[in-house]
């Protein structure tokens, strides 16, 4: 079974600054999809970027940015100019590739609370 | 469009009450999704719809009873709740269930937060 670890429980970074969140998994497979969401204190879910681990190349959206080191196994976010409002908790997910059964569904890690100092 | 609505925002519920929790999405997905969610932990699945029909049940308990009326609209029934069930309940949608594409994403809802007492 694949599992997904996020070993910080709580981060904070000054505004501005750069901060990074990791993110480990185990799986024995070998095509699949890494997520970022952020669930701000409004509760919704929001995905701020995803990886298929076929690509080398690491995926950016805006200020938001991955290293992913598939045979590490380790999914890291990058959070460049942080801003009072990427404060939330960020989860890390992973979804399999492979067809059937629960191929649809994300394994969460435990999450990081991000918190940003004026 | 990629929003997904949840309805109500908060409930309060004793444990001999009837309720239903109501997700609706516009953006042609046929897969929809029920997580629960307590405080500081992750969301944890609790069942798939796809294509209106039930393809997982994470060994919920029968308390909670999911209906998929059409694509668009998926409920939970809340009926003989316990305590420990008061969480975040979240929904989600998401293309469908099986295509193995990178745009097959899971969009949620901002969730109802339920209180059982």
């Amino acid at each position: 079974a694949q599992t997904v670890t996020q070993s910080q429980p709580e981060m904070s970074v000054q505004e501005a600054e750069t901060v990074t969140l990791s993110c480990t998994y185990d799986t024995s497979e070998s095509d699949y999809y890494l997520f970022w969401y952020k669930q701000p204190p409004s509760r919704q879910m929001i995905l701020v970027i995803r990886q298929e681990a076929y690509k080398q190349q690491n995926a950016t959206e805006n200020r938001f940015s991955v290293n992913f080191q598939k045979a590490a196994k380790s999914f890291s976010l990058k959070i460049s100019d942080s801003q009072l409002g990427d404060a939330a908790m960020y989860f890390c997910a992973y979804r399999s590739a492979n067809y059937g059964g629960s191929q649809g569904n994300l394994i969460f890690g435990k999450g990081t609370k991000l918190s940003v100092k004026p | 469009d990629t929003e997904v609505t949840q309805t109500p925002k908060h409930l309060v519920m004793g444990m001999t009450n009837k309720k239903s929790l109501k997700c609706e999405q516009h953006m042609g997905h046929r897969a929809m999704y029920w997580y629960k969610q307590k405080a500081k932990k992750p969301p944890e699945l609790m069942f798939v719809y796809s294509y209106e029909k039930l393809s997982i049940n994470e060994s919920v308990p029968s308390r909670f009873s999911p209906e998929c009326p059409n694509s668009s609209l998926l409920n939970l029934h809340l009926h003989a709740l316990q305590p420990e069930d008061s969480a975040l309940y979240l929904c989600a949608s998401s293309q469908d269930s099986f295509t193995n594409l990178a745009k097959n994403i899971q969009y949620f809802g901002a969730g109802t937060r339920l209180s059982v007492l």
